[in-house]
Parts: C-alpha cells; sequence; structure tokens
C-alpha cells in the first residue's frame, strides 16, 4: 500500500523557523517532492530529495532519510506569504517506468505577524 | 513559454450529467496525468497518458475516462457526476523519462 503522513496544521510567527514532518511507506521509491500550494491555485515545485541528506534552496531545506522513510521541509525567516499548505509526494511508479506521484493530504501553514 | 493551462477553470454541473475537462500540457512534454482534490486533502492519482494510450490508472471508477490527442493536450471526462465528484481536477504535464511535473492551475468542479 501507499501512506503518506503529514500533521494537518501549523502555525508560526514571521520571521521564525518551522519544520514540516513527513513520513512515508510507499511500495516503490523514485524520490521525493515537496509542493507549496496556495488557496484555489496549482501547486508549484518546491525541492527533490532522492538520495539520504540535507538539500538547502535559499529559505527552503529538505532532508531526506531512506532507511526511516522520513523527510522534513524547513522554512527559515518566514513570511507572511508563506501561509499556504505544504504537500509531501513520494513518486511511487509500479513497475512501468513511469512517474506517479502519491501525495500526502498536505500541512496547512499559518504565518501570523 | 506558456505553462500548462486547463479549461474550464469552474464549472457547476448537476447530479447524473457529464463532464469534459481539457488540458494543454507545458511546451516540450508528452505525458499527462490528471490528479482529483478535494477539499483540505492532497491530490489523488486519477490516471496517467503517454503516447495516446492510458499508462497508470488509479484507484478510480470507471466513470472516469480520459483521452491524449497526437499534440500531447488530454481530456478527462466524467459520467454520471456524484456530489462527491466536486472537487479541483489537477493536469500535470511531464516529459517522459525526466524528472518533475508542472501543474496547471485546476478546475474547479462543482456538482450540485
Amino acid at each position: 500500500g501507499q501512506n503518506i503522513d503529514q500533521p494537518t496544521e501549523m502555525t508560526a510567527t514571521e520571521g521564525a523557523i518551522v519544520q514540516i514532518n513527513c513520513t512515508y511507506q510507499t511500495s516503490g521509491f523514485n524520490g521525493l517532492f515537496w509542493y507549496q500550494q496556495h488557496a484555489g491555485e496549482a501547486p508549484t515545485f518546491l525541492s527533490y530529495n532522492v538520495l539520504d541528506g540535507l538539500e538547502e534552496k535559499g529559505r527552503f531545506s529538505s532532508f531526506l532519510s531512506r532507511s526511516k522513510g522520513y523527510s522534513y521541509l524547513l522554512l527559515k525567516e518566514l513570511q507572511m506569504k508563506d501561509s499556504a499548505s505544504y504537500l509531501c509526494a513520494v513518486d511511487a511508479p509500479p513497475n512501468t517506468g513511469f512517474q506517479k506521484l502519491v501525495f500526502g493530504t498536505g500541512t496547512r501553514l499559518l504565518v501570523s505577524p | 513559454d506558456a505553462g500548462v493551462t486547463q479549461s474550464p477553470t469552474h464549472l457547476i454541473k448537476t447530479r447524473g450529467q457529464q463532464v469534459t475537462l481539457r488540458c494543454s500540457p507545458k511546451s516540450g512534454h508528452d505525458t499527462v496525468s490528471w490528479y482529483q482534490q478535494a477539499l483540505g486533502q492532497g491530490p489523488q492519482f486519477i490516471f496517467q497518458y503517454y503516447e495516446e494510450e492510458e499508462r497508470q490508472r488509479g484507484n478510480f471508477p470507471d466513470r472516469f475516462s480520459g483521452h491524449q490527442f497526437p499534440n500531447y493536450s488530454s481530456e478527462l471526462n466524467v459520467n454520471a457526476l456524484l456530489l462527491g465528484d466536486s472537487a479541483l481536477y489537477l493536469c500535470a504535464s511531464s516529459l517522459q523519462g525526466a524528472l518533475g511535473y508542472t501543474f496547471g492551475s485546476g478546475t474547479r468542479l462543482t456538482v450540485v
């Protein structure tokens, strides 16, 4: 089966740091993606991890541990515009060689002044 | 360079009706995937098209069908609409063998 878990909602203050966790159990693994989605809009790509370790990109960093089935997204210097849903997705294709993303339910982040 | 284009942006239908949603992939992409996103949930995979054939399918009934055209654009058809089909329908395009999806802004379907 495919199971991806992340917290439903988190709150943080402008300028702070927040870590959004994601645990997964999938039948295949070709990498893990993080997307940001503002209400009513398309998901936009934030990061991709396929090897263990930390990937840093500006204010956003993402970590992966394949042995633990665990990832987190770290957001630094939070801004009001970071209020959005953050989706964890695993590329877990069947044996067809085609990419297939399996999403968690998303974490809604509320940033307050 | 246009991204993924979906039409219409919003749609209201009555139970039992049929609906067709359309998607034009990003230039250079040849694979189209469709997702259903209910309010407050993550996107759920419906199916994927490549070379005009359905290559993968998620856990959706046969009421959901699709098509891909020679220009790589795609349609999603839903028959016998149910209230539970109300959702944001997202189209994502990709290039076979390459990493990553590009998502469209979605079609918001409301069934009344």
